[in-house]
């Protein structure tokens, strides 16, 4: 079956430590994305990419890494920088280009900074 | 101000009565929106695209009102399964950025 795969679900990470949550698709997208939902809060957007080994900056990209070397990959590195890093992590995917085209999810990774 | 912005609610009303919630956006430019559902806990999933025309699936009416840039959904004959969170997404800059909504909070009680 065809998805998108994040993983850990769950992570706990002490400050100063850097951590990578990994994203897998197998849907042929080119365009891959990472967002960050707090509590009661909507998405806001880390960064983006939409093709290999290009990305750019989304609305809250200080802290965070990204790097986009195969087209089925998108891995995000939360870095020591990033002051509040507790947060729901999804990553995201969909055909590039054009202005339809729906977004598939994956399950999230929950990350709590202890 | 924020590209697209919704009123977070909550909207809490009785099972089997009409709800409705708006979305505006501020980039002109924005081409295609979406609305997404959220249970909690859980990964975002597309409810319905939005076109110029509006557009019907069931019980839910997605319209879109370029003029006042605004989208709005509504619901119909309410169920208790509708209690979610409704995200409004607008696609902007040349196609490439998908922008969220803060969200609106949707409680249906029997």
């Amino acid at each position: 079956d065809g998805g998108i795969t994040q993983s850990p679900k769950y992570l706990f990470r002490k400050e100063g430590q850097n951590v990578t949550l990994s994203c897998e698709q197998n849907l042929n997208h080119d365009a891959m994305y990472w967002y960050r939902q707090d509590p009661g809060q909507g998405l806001r957007l880390i960064y983006y990419s939409q093709i290999v080994n290009d990305f750019q900056k989304g609305d809250i990209a200080e802290g965070y890494s990204v790097s986009r070397e195969k087209k089925e990959s998108f891995p995000l590195t939360v870095t020591s920088a990033q002051k509040n890093p507790t947060a729901f992590y999804l990553c995201a995917s969909r055909l590039a280009g054009g202005y339809t085209g729906e977004l598939f999810f994956g399950e999230g990774s929950r990350l709590t900074v202890l | 101000r924020k590209e697209v912005e919704q009123d977070p609610g909550p909207f809490n009303v009785p099972e089997g009565a009409t709800v409705a919630f708006n979305c505006t956006y501020s980039n002109s430019a924005s081409q295609s929106f979406f609305w997404y559902r959220q249970d909690c806990r859980k990964e975002p999933k597309l409810l319905m695209s939005v076109y110029s025309s509006g557009n019907e699936d069931g019980r839910f009416t997605a319209q879109l009102n370029r003029a006042s840039q605004y989208i709005s959904l509504l619901i119909r004959d309410s169920k208790l399964s509708d209690s979610a969170t409704y995200l409004c997404v607008g696609i902007i800059q040349g196609a490439q950025k998908l922008v969220f909504g803060q969200g609106t909070r949707l409680t249906i009680n029997p």
